[in-house]
């Protein structure tokens, strides 16, 4: 399997702050590399597929970027309702796996 | 608008079965692959399995294989996941999601999630 090992575990961050997230794969996974922001008590929410496709009403100040096994996710100015925890999943090959998550928390 | 709404979960003894259900509406639900995905308490997300949009192929994580099936009623646009043999490690919260536009795997849309507690 596919192990997806994301950096750092936690962060903390203010209003306005530029955040970035990195997921890094065991293996080379080409783009097949999505992102996700989960709130407490609530489902996953897709923010980016493939790589650096901005899923349909995500804001544009998130972006993913990245290839082979080197990706990352970056929030250009932290909102209040930005504060979440963040996972990165690859779909290149079953089983498909997600890293163990990000959380942002307010500093 | 899309929606998918899980069902079934509950409190299970140990080597119980259990079926859950995700009802969806809002897209052509023949089109796309279905996937489970879960989440331990406090824990990371784990992909289950999927099914593809006519259920003629289907896979499964490793850690659920031979115990869960997953499967699909196009007639009445409904995802279920049949678990046998149910442990402790397999107390968590169920989600459902749909597969995204194309073959990439990427999940669109997600239930809110379904729980599932295993205990005597």
């Amino acid at each position: 399997d596919i192990q997806m090992t994301q950096s750092p575990s936690s962060l903390s961050a203010s209003v306005g702050d530029r955040v970035t997230i990195t997921c890094r794969a065991s293996q080379t996974i080409n783009n097949y590399l999505n992102w996700y922001q989960q709130k407490p008590r609530e489902a996953p929410e897709l923010l980016i597929y493939i790589a650096f496709n901005l899923q349909s009403g995500v804001p544009s100040r998130f972006s993913g970027s990245g290839s082979g096994t080197h990706f990352n996710l970056t929030i250009s100015s932290l909102q209040p309702e930005d504060f979440a925890t963040y996972f990165c999943q690859q779909t290149y090959t079953t089983p498909w796996t997600f890293g163990q998550g990000t959380k942002v928390e307010i500093k | 608008q899309v929606q998918l709404v899980e069902s079934g979960g509950g409190v299970v003894q140990p080597g119980r079965s259990l079926r859950l259900s995700c009802a969806t509406s809002g897209f052509s639900f023949d089109n796309y692959g279905m996937h489970w995905v879960r989440q331990a308490p406090g824990k990371g997300l784990e992909w289950l399995a999927v099914i593809s949009p006519d259920g003629g192929n289907k896979y499964h994580t490793g850690s659920v294989r031979g115990r869960f099936t997953i499967s699909r009623d196009n007639s009445k646009n409904t995802l279920y996941l049949e678990m046998n043999s149910l442990s402790a490690e397999d107390t968590a919260v169920y989600y459902c999601a749909k597969a995204g536009p194309g073959d990439y795997g990427y999940l669109d849309y997600w239930g809110q999630g379904t729980l599932v507690t295993v205990s005597s």
